[in-house]
């Protein structure tokens, strides 16, 4: 079955570090988004991607990169991990209108 | 600017039936979801509106009035695996297709 991937689960890093976050899709979608989720604030958009080499920048978009060099996988770089970037990040893919949502990445900076 | 709004927290009785309401403002519109997020998971997508009217699938039904800026979610027949956060989100009326999320109701369904 199709579907869409995020790895690793959960990680803890240090300060000013640089991690990656994985996201993966199998369903050939063009579409393809990074949120990430803290409490009172909701679902909020990092970055986005309509297609191969295509990269935008969304609402919460500072201290992030990402980039597109296949269909199926769209990397999260946090460039010098803060402590403000602890959350729950989510990937998403879509085709048309609805974005189907990854299982998420807990991560924790110390 | 950008404003979705939705309640907090609502709790419900096995059985009954909720409504949860979504109020919008936002530049432009290109339609409304609701998606479903148990705690620790991923959101699951559970409705589209675009036009107005209601759209119903199974025991859960979604109504929108553009005019108002306004959307509830109807949930029917309450099960317990119901308790989880309702997300309301709205596409934008931008070409690219952006979500734009309130902040998701907590419901607790009790026996």
């Amino acid at each position: 079955d199709a579907e869409i991937t995020q790895s690793p689960r959960h990680k803890i890093t240090e300060t000013g570090r640089q991690v990656t976050l994985a996201c993966h899709q199998t369903w050939n979608h063009n579409n393809m988004f990074w949120y990430r989720q803290d409490l009172g604030h909701g679902l909020r958009l990092i970055h986005y991607s309509y297609g191969v080499q295509d990269t935008n920048k969304g609402e919460v978009s500072d201290g992030y990169s990402v980039s597109r060099s296949n269909t199926e996988d769209l990397p999260l770089t946090l460039e010098s991990a803060a402590s403000s970037q602890t959350s729950v990040y989510f990937c998403a893919s879509s085709e048309r209108e609805t974005q189907y949502f990854g299982p998420g990445t807990r991560l924790l900076v110390l | 600017g950008q404003n979705i709004d939705q309640p907090t927290e609502m709790t419900a009785t096995e059985g009954a039936i909720v409504q949860i309401n979504c109020t919008y403002q936002t530049s432009g519109f290109n339609g409304l979801f609701w998606y479903q997020q148990h705690a620790g998971e991923a959101p699951t997508f559970l409705s589209y509106n675009v036009l107005d009217g209601l759209e119903e699938k199974g025991r859960f039904s979604s109504f929108l009035s553009r005019s108002k800026g306004y959307s509830y979610l109807l949930l029917k027949e309450l099960q317990m695996k119901d308790s989880a956060s309702y997300l309301c989100a709205v596409r934008d009326g931008s070409n690219t297709g952006k979500l734009i999320f309130g902040q998701g109701t907590t419901l607790q369904v009790k026996p």
